[in-house]
């Protein structure tokens, strides 16, 4: 099966400061990457849509100023969360698809960000 | 009206007995349907796609897809402790997934 790796798995930051997580397909190249999150006892929500080359598609409801997507080639997506709060601790999940037309999209393993 | 809709549970069953999870969608054009188990604190596992109404096994896994009535549920024969985990129903729309709120399932030995 195809592999996406997410990093860090786990971050703590300060109030206010920035955090990067990293998404990447391994073994293909993924046209479509997706980010969700996930609060405590919660289902997963999606954030936005990020495609390679192209501006990343956002949810109603998610600042594109305070999460930045990053889709800058077909095995790397970043999500930046700006000038965090403790409000946005939560646990990120990044998915990535081959093909548009593909139905499975690959899971990474999630990071559970923590804004003390 | 939710896009998806589960039962939060919590659902018990004893070890050996049949786990029956229910979804419900309301996107009638829906034509992609995925259950996910997700275990605590890590990231879903696709555990069973399907396309078409009717049934598809695997293993002690099956899902089972009524179009007409938007509604999919899953199976687990045999259950086991370690299936013990929250199963995520996922309908793909036009574009995206659309994940249900999730169902606990806790297996009892």
């Amino acid at each position: 099966g195809a592999v996406v790796s997410q990093h860090p798995s786990r971050v703590i930051c300060k109030s206010g400061t920035s955090v990067k997580i990293e998404c990447r397909s391994l073994d293909f190249q993924a046209t479509t990457m997706f980010w969700y999150r996930q609060f405590p006892k919660q289902s997963l929500m999606l954030m936005a849509t990020s495609n390679e080359g192209s501006k990343a598609t956002y949810e109603q409801g998610v600042e594109k100023d305070k999460f930045l997507i990053n889709h800058a080639s077909l095995t790397l997506s970043t999500l930046t969360v700006t000038s965090a709060h403790p409000e946005d601790s939560s646990f990120y999940i990044c998915s990535a698809r081959r093909q548009p037309g593909d139905t499975e999209a690959f899971f990474g393993q999630g990071t559970r960000l923590t804004v003390v | 009206q939710k896009e998806v809709e589960q039962n939060s549970g919590p659902l018990s069953v004893p070890e050996g007995a049949i786990a029956s999870l229910n979804c419900t969608y309301s996107d009638r054009g829906s034509q992609s349907f995925f259950w996910y188990r997700q275990y605590s604190g890590k990231s879903p596992e696709l555990i069973m796609s399907i396309y078409s109404n009717g049934d598809k096994e695997d293993g002690r896994f099956t899902a089972q897809l009524n179009k007409a009535s938007q509604y999919v549920s899953l199976l687990i024969r045999d259950s086991q402790p370690s299936d013990s985990a929250t199963y995520l129903c996922a309908v793909r729309g036009a574009q995206k997934l659309v994940f249900g709120q999730g169902t606990r399932l806790t297996i009892n030995p």
